[in-house]
C-alpha cells in the first residue's frame, strides 16, 4: 500500500503570509496527486489535480508542484477564508489515498 | 449544477445496520465511478469504497476496514448511490461523504463532494 505523509500536521500563519504544505508518498506516484480543502460543516473542495493543475474557480493564490514522491501545496497571500484543513490524495491506487491532513490556523 | 446530497445518517447501536443514500444531480451517474469517504471525529479522511461505472461492470472495491460489512450499490435510473453498512462498530462513527470520481485519461480526482451525513455508532 502507498502511504501518504503530510507535513506539518498543523501550521499557524497570518493573513497575507505565504505557506507551503508538503506531501510525501512512500513510493513513486508520478504526478497522481490531488489536493483538497476541508472546512467544518462544508463539502470538501478540490483545489489542485494531477499535482499542479488548478481546479476551475479556485483562486490563483493556490499552486501545486512536485512529482515522484514529493509534492507541495503553496498558498500565496493567505486570505481569511483559507484557514482550513488541507489533504493530499494519491490517485495511483485506491487504497489509503489520503494524507493525514494539515490544519492551517491563524 | 453538479451536486451530491447525502442522507440517512443517524444514531445506531453497535452491531446494527444503516443505509446511506447519495442523490446525484447535474450529471449522468452511470457514466461515473463513485466513492464513499469518511471522516471520524478529530481524524483525517479515510477512503471507504468505490463502485465503478456501467462500462466497467459496476464492480466494487472496499477498504480493508469495512470489507465484508459495507456494500456500495447504485440505482442509475434514480441517480442515486447507496452505502449499506452492517455490523457497525463504534469506530465507524464518522461523517460519510459521497464523491464523484472524475477520470481524465490517466488521472482521476474527487469532484464534487456532498456535504456529508453523520453516522454515530453508540449504545
Amino acid at each position: 500500500d502507498i502511504q501518504m505523509t503530510q507535513s506539518p500536521s498543523s501550521l499557524s500563519a497570518s493573513v497575507g503570509n505565504t505557506v507551503t504544505i508538503t506531501c510525501r508518498a512512500s513510493q513513486n506516484i508520478d504526478n497522481y496527486l490531488n489536493w483538497y480543502q476541508l472546512k467544518p460543516g462544508q463539502a470538501p473542495q478540490l483545489l489542485i489535480y494531477a499535482a499542479s493543475n488548478l481546479q476551475g474557480g479556485v483562486p490563483a493564490r493556490f499552486s501545486g508542484g512536485g512529482s515522484g514522491t514529493d509534492f507541495t501545496l503553496t498558498i500565496s497571500g493567505l486570505q481569511p477564508e483559507d484557514f482550513a484543513t488541507y489533504y493530499c490524495q494519491q490517485s495511483y491506487s485506491t487504497s489509503h489515498p489520503f494524507g493525514q491532513g494539515t490544519k492551517l490556523e491563524i | 449544477e453538479v451536486q451530491l446530497v447525502e442522507s440517512g445518517g443517524g444514531l445506531v447501536q453497535p452491531g446494527g445496520s444503516l443505509r446511506l443514500s447519495c442523490a446525484a444531480s447535474g450529471f449522468t451517474l452511470s457514466d461515473h465511478y463513485m466513492d464513499w469517504v469518511r471522516q471520524a471525529p478529530g481524524k483525517g479522511l479515510e477512503w471507504v469504497g468505490r463502485t465503478r461505472n456501467k462500462a466497467n461492470g459496476y464492480t466494487t472495491e472496499y477498504a480493508a476496514s469495512v470489507e465484508g460489512r459495507f456494500t456500495i450499490s447504485r440505482d442509475d435510473s434514480k441517480n442515486s448511490l447507496f452505502l449499506q453498512m452492517n455490523s457497525l462498530r463504534t469506530e465507524d462513527t464518522a461523517v460519510y461523504y459521497c464523491t464523484r470520481v472524475v477520470r481524465n485519461i490517466l488521472w482521476n480526482w474527487f469532484d464534487p463532494w456532498g456535504q456529508g451525513t453523520l453516522v454515530t455508532v453508540s449504545s
